[in-house]
């Protein structure tokens, strides 16, 4: 699976949209990119994912760059229920069944 | 019923102790995984259970023994462990084992496990 890279921490401010940014230059075509986030003492959370178009869900837009080399996530509202630790993953559509994760991105959101 | 239920939420134990963690999803889901998580650092994939067979193992000490009895638990069996073992325990549950473009897992809210 390719690697992806992700700013270590990011703040944003409540009320306006938080963009969290995800670098994977290395993604090939049959490469998914997902995102999780992790809430302080609970376990992480499905939040989005895509291969080639923008997705939305109630949750968040995952933009995806034409050349598929990053990726954003829109919160498009954030509050402060949003302050996680966010983790962007590429996973390969074929081969073995697993999700591993890096080293995520913690978004805080003040007030 | 959408929740990944792990019991107990905390734990401590010796170095010489046996014991078991525990993971219960009703939700239909035929793949489960157990994680581990030190502080402040991502989930770390330990075992992969599909169809109630085990699909991946990485490379994870014996002294941790995953089992699942059906397909709503999977157990982790803990013996001998270290101090360095001391992490959260997460289980997750996916409908499908991760394929194609699926790759939703529901997690619990994990067993923090401290050995002394």
């Amino acid at each position: 699976d390719a690697k992806t890279t992700q700013p270590p921490s990011m703040d944003c401010a409540e009320g306006r949209a938080a963009n969290l940014p995800c670098n994977h230059s290395t993604i090939s075509g049959n490469e998914y990119v997902y995102w999780y986030r992790q809430i302080h003492s609970q376990g992480p959370q499905y939040i989005i994912h895509g291969l080639k178009n923008n997705e939305t869900n109630e949750m968040a837009s995952l933009i995806i760059t034409e050349d598929r080399k990053s990726s954003t996530l829109i919160l498009p509202h954030a509050t402060l229920r949003d302050t996680a630790v966010y983790y962007c993953i590429v996973r390969a559509s074929h081969g073995d069944y697993k999700l591993s994760f890096g080293a995520g991105t913690t978004v805080t959101v003040r007030a | 019923d959408t929740e990944v239920t792990q019991t107990p939420k905390h734990l401590v134990m010796g170095m010489t102790n046996k014991k078991s963690l525990k993971c219960e999803q009703h939700m239909g889901h035929r793949a489960m995984y157990w994680y581990k998580q030190k502080a402040k650092k991502p989930p770390e994939l330990m075992f992969v259970y599909s169809y109630e067979k085990l699909s991946i193992n990485e490379s994870v000490p014996s002294r941790f023994s995953p089992e699942c009895p059906n397909s709503s638990l999977l157990n982790l069996h803990l013996h001998a462990l270290q101090p360095e073992d001391s992490a959260l325990y997460l289980c997750a549950s996916s409908l499908f084992p991760l394929a194609g473009g699926y790759g939703e897992l529901f997690f619990g809210e994990g067993s923090r496990l401290t050995v002394l």
